[in-house]
C-alpha cells in the first residue's frame, strides 16, 4: 500500500539541529522527497533522494535513507527562525510522478 | 513565485453547488497534478494529467472531475458540494509526468462550503 507517516510536531532552539523523521511503505518509490510549506503558501521542494542512495547533503540539509527499514530523515543544521514551517515527506510510487504525502511535521524554532 | 497560477484564490459557496477551479501550469510543463489539503485527510493526491490525457488517479470522489485542455491549462470541477469538501486545493505542474520531474506548486484555491 501507499502510506507515509511522520511525527506531527518538533520544537528546537535557534542554532540547534532539527531532525524530522518519516516512514514510508511503498518500496517501488524510486524518489523520496522533502517539501516545505510556509503559512499561507504552497509547497516548495526542499530536496529529494534517489532510492539507491543512503545520504544526500545540500548545504544545511542532510537526507538519510534507510531503505531496509523504509525510513527517511531530514536534518537541518543551524536551524533558523525562518525555517519554521510544515515539512512534508513524500514518496512517488510507480512511474507517474504522483506524490503520496505524510501528515506533515510542524517545526517550531524558538529564538 | 512558482510560475503556476490558480484561480480563484478563495471561493465560498453553499452545499449542493458546483464550482470550477482553474490552473495554468508553468510555461513548457506538460503535466498537471491536483491535490487536496484538509485538516481531516492531510495532503492527498487527486488526479494527474499529461499532455491532455489522464495519467494517474488517486482518491478522487465521483462528484469531482478534471480535464486538461489543448493549451495545457486544467480545470477541477467539484459538484454536489458537501461541508467536508472545504479544503485547500493545489495544482502542481512538471515538465514531464515522471517521479524525477520536479513538481512546482501553485498558491492554492481555498474552498469554503457553508
Amino acid at each position: 500500500g501507499e502510506d507515509v507517516e511522520q511525527s506531527l510536531f518538533l520544537s528546537v532552539r535557534e542554532g540547534d539541529s532539527s531532525v524530522i523523521n518519516c516512514t514510508y511503505t511503498d518500496s517501488s518509490s524510486t524518489y523520496l522527497y522533502w517539501y516545505k510549506q510556509e503559512p499561507g503558501a504552497g509547497l516548495q521542494l526542499l530536496t529529494y533522494i534517489f532510492s539507491n542512495m543512503d545520504m544526500k547533503q545540500d548545504q544545511r540539509l542532510t537526507v538519510l535513507l534507510n531503505k531496509k527499514d523504509k525510513h527517511l530523515s531530514l536534518r537541518i543544521a543551524d536551524t533558523q527562525t525562518g525555517d519554521s514551517a510544515i515539512y512534508f515527506c513524500a514518496e512517488s510510487p510507480g512511474n507517474t510522478g504522483k506524490l503520496i504525502f505524510g501528515q506533515g511535521t510542524t517545526l517550531q524554532v524558538k529564538p | 513565485d512558482s510560475g503556476v497560477t490558480q484561480t480563484p484564490k478563495h471561493l465560498i459557496t453553499a452545499t449542493g453547488q458546483r464550482v470550477t477551479l482553474r490552473c495554468s501550469p508553468r510555461s513548457g510543463d506538460l503535466s498537471v497534478y491536483w491535490y487536496q489539503q484538509s485538516l481531516d485527510q492531510g495532503l492527498q493526491f487527486l488526479i494527474q494529467y499529461y499532455n491532455g490525457e489522464e495519467r494517474a488517479k488517486g482518491n478522487i470522489l465521483e462528484r469531482f472531475s478534471a480535464q486538461q485542455f489543448p493549451d495545457l491549462h486544467s480545470e477541477l470541477n467539484l459538484s454536489s458540494l458537501e461541508l467536508g469538501d472545504s479544503a485547500l486545493y493545489f495544482c502542481a505542474s512538471s515538465v514531464g509526468g515522471l517521479p524525477n520531474n520536479e513538481q512546482f506548486f501553485g498558491p492554492g484555491t481555498r474552498l469554503t462550503v457553508l
